[in-house]
């Protein structure tokens, strides 16, 4: 299956910074990627599709303007958390779909945000 | 109704136990159904991948899809205490969008 990587793994920020995530495809080239939220003992959420070279599509109830998605390369897509607040706090997390399809996802080790 | 139901657990068994973990979905249009092994604080692992109904064995692990009764399943034989994490059910119509279960906390005791 494809590697993905993540970085950073956790980060901790003041309230009303940003943050960036980055989300690299290491051995796969990917036209699209995923980006999902998980709270804590909860499931993943999908936030949005990332499409290389075009917009994100965001899934109903997250703000575009708030969630900033970024996906200039194959091999690159990035998510900029605006103005982080403490609610904001999650598991993000990023994923790209397989040779059998976009069901087949593999994922990221994930990046802990932490907002103070 | 959610579109995939999954217990929470915590399910907590003895090494060596053979382990069921299921789900159920309410969408029949769902044909391909996946497996997904979650360490704390760590990104999903695929396990397992199934297209329509039917088992799939690898290894000590088997999954089963019976769409006449949207259920699903997930077997582990020999378990052991590296299975320890949580198991998410996931399945997709086709195309992007994939839903995933709440996921089940497994605790193997040695």
């Amino acid at each position: 299956g494809a590697v993905v990587s993540q970085h950073p793994s956790w980060v901790i920020c003041k309230s009303g910074t940003s943050v960036k995530i980055e989300c690299r495809s290491l051995d796969f080239q990917a036209t699209t990627m995923f980006w999902y939220r998980q709270f804590p003992k909860q499931s993943l959420m999908l936030m949005a599709t990332s499409n290389e070279g075009s917009k994100a599509t965001y899934e109903q109830g997250v703000e575009k303007d708030k969630f900033l998605i970024n996906h200039a390369s194959l091999t690159l897509s990035t998510l900029t958390v605006t103005s982080a607040h403490p609610e904001d706090s999650s598991f993000y997390i990023c994923s790209v779909g397989g040779l059998a399809g976009y069901n087949e996802q593999f994922f990221g080790p994930g990046t802990r945000l932490t907002v103070l | 109704q959610k579109e995939v139901e999954q217990d929470p657990g915590p399910l907590s068994v003895p090494e060596g136990a053979i382990v069921s973990l299921n789900c159920t979905y309410s969408n029949s249009a769902f044909q391909y159904f996946m497996w997904y092994r979650q360490y704390s604080r760590k990104g999903p692992e695929l396990l397992m991948y199934t297209y329509s109904s039917g088992n799939k064995e690898d290894g000590r692990f088997t999954a089963q899809v019976d769409k006449s009764s949207k259920y699903i399943s997930l077997f582990i034989r020999d378990s052991q205490p590296s299975d320890s994490a949580t198991y998410l059910c996931a399945m997709s119509a086709g195309g992007f969008k994939t839903i995933f279960g709440a996921g089940t906390r497994l605790f193997v005791k040695a």
